[in-house]
């Protein structure tokens, strides 16, 4: 396996709460992602960062924010958590395997988070 | 818009009865097309890489396959070990964002 993992892996919040996740590898990847995971929508990228302090949003980055101070961290923040981010939350890391070609992604075990 | 289609959403399969999963896509500019393999509860898996039409690759009893508009998860012989959701994902040309299917649900009874 991959060496990442997501802390932590369980997690109830009260709504209005603010939550944050992290996500540490050991594999000095460059690109780091975090998606959550919900019944009938699949996989969805909330952010993801390409380098420290280089990040970008994803489909779905309202009401979440990112930070990666360090490689090997990627920090995922929800400022006030609602219900509808209930959910599964996976991280995953990537490298270049060839040049200009593709690369594929590595998942973390993920984090059950539930706002109540 | 890139988009992955995913058929059937689920699948029953006896021990050793051969199918096939569908992953229909439309992107500008394929990079690479991914399957994964994801058990209840763990993150998914990463089973292979299909980078341009005509390719194949295999791994014990599963073979992906790729055309320009799908590609195809091969199954034979299954065991009940093989019993998961298989994800389908794709890159497009520009993007550093992979796109998702929601997934096919195979269970494979003894």
């Amino acid at each position: 396996d991959a060496g990442i993992t997501q802390s932590p892996r369980h997690k109830v919040t009260e709504t209005g709460t603010p939550v944050t996740l992290r996500c540490h590898q050991t594999e000095n990847h460059r690109y780091m992602y975090w998606y959550r995971q919900d019944p009938g929508h699949g996989l969805r990228l909330i952010h993801y960062s390409y380098g420290v302090k280089d990040t970008d949003k994803g489909e779905v980055s309202d009401g979440y924010s990112v930070s990666r101070s360090k490689t090997e961290d990627f920090l995922l923040t929800l400022e006030s958590a609602t219900s509808s981010q209930t959910s599964v939350y996976f991280c995953a890391i990537s490298d270049l395997l060839r040049a200009g070609l593709s690369y594929e992604q590595y998942f973390g075990p993920g984090t059950r988070l539930t706002v109540t | 818009e890139d988009q992955v289609t995913q058929s059937p959403e689920a699948l029953r399969l006896q021990e050793g009865e051969s199918s096939s999963l569908n992953c229909s896509y439309t992107v500008s500019g394929l990079r690479g097309l991914f399957w994964y393999r994801q058990d209840p509860g763990k993150g998914p898996e990463f089973l292979f890489t299909l980078y341009s039409a005509g390719e194949e690759k295999e791994k014990e009893r599963l073979k992906a396959t790729l055309t320009k508009k799908e590609s195809f998860l091969h199954i034979t012989a299954p065991k009940p070990e093989d019993s998961a959701t298989y994800l389908c994902a794709v890159l497009s040309g520009g993007s550093e964002k992979l796109v998702f299917g929601k997934g096919t649900k195979l269970t494979v009874n003894p």
